[in-house]
C-alpha cells in the first residue's frame, strides 16, 4: 500500500519569510496529490491540491510541485502570516479502477507551522 | 450549517463498553469516509463507503469495529469492547464521486468524535 512521509515535523518562522514542507511517497500509482490545514481543535481543510499531469500550481501564496519521477511533493507559503500557524497535512491517493475517482487518503505525519509575527 | 456533521463531539467510556457514533455527510455526497486521528499524526484511513455498499476496509479495522450506511445518507461507526488503544479522534469525511469524471472531488471532513477510553 501507499506510504507517505513527511518533513519537517516542525517548522518555525517570521512572518513574511516563506515556509516549504515537503512529502514523498511510495506508491507510483498515486496520481492525486491533497494538502490539508487543520487549525487546534478543527476539522483538517483542503487548501491545495495538484494531479500528476500537473507539475506545479499556485493559488495566491500557497504554491505545490510535483516531482513524479522522484515521487515528491513540496508545499510552499510565500508572505507567511501569523493566521498561517497549524498543522499541515500531505496525502496522496491513487484513481480507483473503472474510471471511478479516488477512495482513501494516506496521509502524511503532519508538519506544525509556527510564524512568529 | 451544511457541512459534515459527526455526534457526539465528545465520549469517555470505560474499557470493555461499546460505543457508536454518528456521522451526517453533505447532502448529495455519495461517498462517506472513516478515519482515525491519534495526537500527532495524520488521519488514518479506516472504511468508506458509496452509497450504501461498503467499498473498502483497513486492516485496521478490527472485527470489533463496524460501520453502516443503511440508506446512504448518514453512518454509523461501532466499536465494541473498547480498549485503550481505541482512544483517538474518529472522522467522517464526505465527497461526491462522479463516474469517469476527470475531477478529482475533494474530502471535506466533519469536526471529529473525539474518544477517550478509561
Amino acid at each position: 500500500g501507499e506510504n507517505v512521509e513527511q518533513h519537517p515535523s516542525t517548522l518555525s518562522v517570521q512572518e513574511g519569510d516563506s515556509a516549504v514542507i515537503k512529502c514523498t511517497y511510495s506508491d507510483s500509482a498515486s496520481n492525486y496529490f491533497p494538502w490539508y490545514k487543520q487549525e487546534l481543535g478543527k476539522r483538517p481543510q483542503l487548501i491545495i491540491d495538484i494531479r500528476s499531469n500537473v507539475g506545479e500550481k499556485k493559488d495566491q501564496r500557497i504554491a505545490v510541485t510535483l516531482n513524479k519521477t522522484a515521487k515528491h511533493f513540496s508545499l510552499h507559503i510565500t508572505e507567511t502570516q501569523p493566521e498561517d500557524s497549524a498543522v499541515y497535512f500531505c496525502a496522496a491517493t491513487p484513481r480507483g479502477a473503472g474510471g471511478t475517482s479516488y477512495g482513501k487518503l494516506t496521509f502524511g505525519q503532519g508538519t506544525i507551522l509556527t510564524v512568529h509575527p | 450549517d451544511t457541512g459534515v456533521s459527526q455526534d457526539p463531539r465528545h465520549k469517555i467510556t470505560k474499557r470493555g463498553q461499546n460505543v457508536t457514533f454518528r456521522c451526517d455527510p453533505i447532502s448529495e455526497h455519495n461517498r462517506l469516509y472513516w478515519y482515525r486521528q491519534t495526537l500527532g499524526q495524520g488521519p488514518e484511513f479506516l472504511t468508506y463507503f458509496q452509497n450504501e455498499a461498503q467499498l473498502e476496509k483497513s486492516r485496521l479495522l478490527s472485527d470489533r469495529f463496524s460501520a453502516e450506511r443503511p440508506k446512504g445518507s448518514f453512518s454509523t461507526l461501532e466499536i465494541q469492547r473498547t480498549e485503550q488503544g481505541d482512544s483517538a479522534m474518529y472522522l467522517c469525511a464526505s465527497s461526491l464521486e462522479i463516474v469517469w469524471s476527470s475531477s478529482y472531488n475533494e474530502q471535506f471532513f466533519g469536526p471529529g468524535t473525539r474518544l477517550t477510553v478509561l
